[in-house]
């Protein structure tokens, strides 16, 4: 399996567009997380779901944030407007069911610098 | 809810000498814990989990753990490091029975020199 896919792998813009960060989850996996890694905060959870249903949103910082499963195999994240503070590298991760125990597979991430 | 302190924000060692990373965890009900390792520009892949049994874990590249359930410690250990070992690690922590939210420590930056 090639693992978590994660596109872009970089992404820069402008303050005040919209950006898409995209995530494609091992086959077969029924769960899926996004996560934001800074120097000053670490690795925060922003949103995961389960079977493409979010199961727990309370780690997305507002509005401006959205993400959705449309399908199982893709996830995106969206920011509108983004701000430089968005700026970050943004993990997707994913796991089979049954969830518990079992590790999270990362993708190698996007680093997103808003300016 | 559960938290996670990495006391050592950054450990720098010598090649070949043993190495230590600190995590104490904070938690109302029993947890399972777990290690990972980022290297640079990478995701995060697994080292090492403690689930059940034994308190001892082994995990990938020689590193090992211990769980200390009266000092709510996980504390992680290699007996001789290599120039490949640099790289941050984080443990992190996820409640038994509760959700699948796994709570991350900020990390600890292992730097191995020659």
């Amino acid at each position: 399996d090639a693992g978590v896919i994660q596109s872009p792998r970089h992404e820069v813009t402008e303050m005040g567009q919209e950006v898409t960060l995209r995530c494609k989850p091992i086959s077969g996996h029924d769960y899926l997380f996004w996560y934001r890694q800074t120097m000053m905060r670490g690795l925060e959870l922003l949103i995961y779901f389960n079977n493409n249903v979010p199961i727990d949103d309370s780690g997305m910082p507002e509005d401006r944030f959205s993400a959705k499963m449309p399908n199982a195999s893709f996830s995106t994240l969206k920011i509108q407007p983004s701000e430089p503070r968005d700026s970050a590298v943004y993990f997707c991760a994913s796991i089979p069911t049954p969830g518990q125990r079992n590790e999270q597979y990362f993708g190698p991430g996007t680093r997103l610098t808003v300016t | 809810a559960q938290s996670v302190t990495q006391l050592d924000s950054q450990v720098p060692v010598f090649e070949e000498a043993p190495v230590e990373l600190r995590c104490n965890y904070s938690s109302s009900v029993s947890v399972y814990l777990f290690w990972y390792v980022q290297y640079p520009n990478q995701g995060l892949q697994l080292l090492l989990k403690y689930l059940s049994g034994s308190t001892l874990v082994k995990g990938i590249n020689g590193f090992e753990a211990e769980f200390n359930k009266s000092q709510t410690s996980f504390h992680l250990r290699k007996p001789s490091v290599h120039i490949s070992d640099t790289a941050e690690y984080f443990c992190a922590v996820l409640s038994q029975g509760g959700s699948e939210k796994l709570v991350f420590g900020k990390g600890t930056k292992l730097t191995v020199n020659p």
